[in-house]
């Protein structure tokens, strides 16, 4: 079975600057999708940037960027320039390709985002 | 266009007695899912579906059943809750197709099970 890992159950950062929050995961498989989801305390979930294993390149979204060593299975997400609406539990999710997209999200337990004024 | 909306956003029940979740979805998606969220926890998948008519499990499936009679619709029931299902339940849905198989989320039922 896959697992998500995300090892900091708290990050905070100032204003304006970057954070970069980590994520491994374990898989036997070599194709397979992996997302970041933002959960504000309005408990939607939104998501923020996804990353195909076979592309080489990593995906970058206006601020939001990742960090995708697919050798270490590891998936970090950056987040430059922070700013107060950032402020949000961020989940780390693994999908298998299994063609027809029947298989559900194996998602990390979360890192709290705290954004310092 | 709604998105995904889930009826009801909060609910108390009495363990032993059922209820009922809705799910329903504008986007003509094919693929619909239910999860639960519970305290310093990620999602975990309870059930799902690939179609009208059908439905799988998930990695959490005991204690709950499920219905997908119309396209648009995803019912979660429980016949007879428990303290432990107490959670917060969350229902996705996503398009037929490939690569791009974004799951789109709806704002969540908050249930307690006394």
């Amino acid at each position: 079975a896959q697992t998500v890992t995300q090892s900091q159950p708290e990050m905070s950062v100032q204003e304006a600057e970057t954070v970069t929050l980590s994520c491994t995961y374990d898989t036997s498989e070599s194709d397979y999708y992996l997302f970041w989801y933002k959960q504000p305390p309005s408990r939607q979930m939104i998501l923020v940037i996804r990353q195909e294993a076979y592309k080489q390149q990593n995906a970058t979204e206006n601020r939001f960027s990742v960090n995708f060593q697919k050798a270490a299975k590891s998936f970090s997400l950056k987040i430059s320039d922070s700013q107060l609406g950032d402020a949000a539990m961020y989940f780390c999710a693994y999908r298998m390709y299994s063609g027809g997209g029947a298989d559900g999200l194996t998602f990390g337990k979360g890192t709290h985002l705290i954004i310092q004024p | 266009n709604a998105g995904v909306t889930q009826t009801p956003k909060f609910r108390v029940l009495k363990t032993g007695q059922s209820m009922t979740l809705l799910c329903a979805q504008d986007m003509n998606h094919e693929y619909m899912y239910w999860y639960r969220q519970d305290p310093g926890m990620g999602l975990r998948l309870i059930h799902y579906s690939v179609g009208e008519g059908t439905t799988a499990k998930g990695e959490v499936p005991d204690g709950y059943n499920v219905s997908r009679l119309k396209k648009q619709n995803f019912l979660l029931g429980l016949e007879s809750a428990a303290p432990s299902q107490t959670s917060v339940y969350f229902c996705a849905s996503s398009r037929l197709a490939g690569p791009t198989d974004t799951q789109y989320f709806g704002p969540g039922t908050r249930l307690t099970v006394l």
